[in-house]
């Protein structure tokens, strides 16, 4: 196991439900994201937190809200999603944005949209 | 052009094979360069970083960047049936997100 826990590992939800993703990091980290991953498609960054503030964010739809209440926590919330929103959703954190530092990840969350 | 290009494979090779996978970019700003390794129904794991240009070698793999063609390479010898995952090359420049390839799906028979 990393030190990236990302909760629930699966989830289907209908397109009118709301539902959310958490994920949790005890490594001390200052920056965490979230990636969407999808088949055959590379790597998406969603959101990027860097000491609780957002700082970059990838014109992802407004159904896809963020929050980062603490540098260990991020939670995905996810209201009126598409059948196409369906993937492998990843956190990860990094020791800071932007320097020197690789990324670690969590073992994702495997959303289908019905 | 996409800024990261990989072949999405699959590749096979046998068991004990030397295996080479490789990521072209077109974004000379890059600096750092990672490879992840991703088994079915995991995160990525980060399993090389390089910095610039030059090589990285960890037991049985070895990382070569050549910033002057924009190619990356990851190498691994005596390859074994534990190594068959997805390798998703990354890189970045400094103060930006991580760009990814598609990932390279790799298979070791024994």
């Amino acid at each position: 196991e990393t030190g990236v826990t990302q909760t629930p590992r699966h989830l289907v939800m209908g397109m009118t439900n709301k539902k959310s993703l958490k994920c949790e990091q005890h490594l001390g980290h200052n920056a965490m994201y979230w990636y969407k991953q999808s088949a055959k498609k590379p790597l998406e960054l969603m959101f990027v937190y860097s000491l609780e503030e957002r700082v970059e964010n990838n014109s992802v739809p407004s159904r896809f809200s963020p929050e980062c209440p603490n540098s260990s926590h991020l939670f995905l919330h996810l209201h009126t999603l598409q059948p196409e929103d369906s993937a492998l959703y990843l956190c990860a954190s990094s020791q800071d944005w932007g320097g020197y530092t690789e990324a670690f990840f969590g073992q994702g969350t495997r959303l289908t949209v019905v | 052009q996409k800024e990261v290009e990989q072949d999405p494979g699959p590749l096979s090779v046998p068991e004990g094979a030397i295996v080479s996978l490789n990521c072209t970019y077109s974004n000379s700003a890059f600096q750092y360069f990672m490879w992840y390794r991703q088994y079915s129904r995991k995160g990525p794991e980060l399993l090389m970083y390089t910095y610039s240009s030059g090589n990285k070698e960890d037991g049985r793999f070895t990382a070569q960047v050549d910033k002057s063609s924009k190619y990356i390479s990851l190498f691994i010898r005596d390859s074994q049936p534990s190594d068959s995952a997805t390798y998703l090359c990354a890189m970045r420049e400094a103060g930006t997100a991580l760009i990814f390839g598609k990932g390279t799906t790799l298979s070791v028979s024994s």
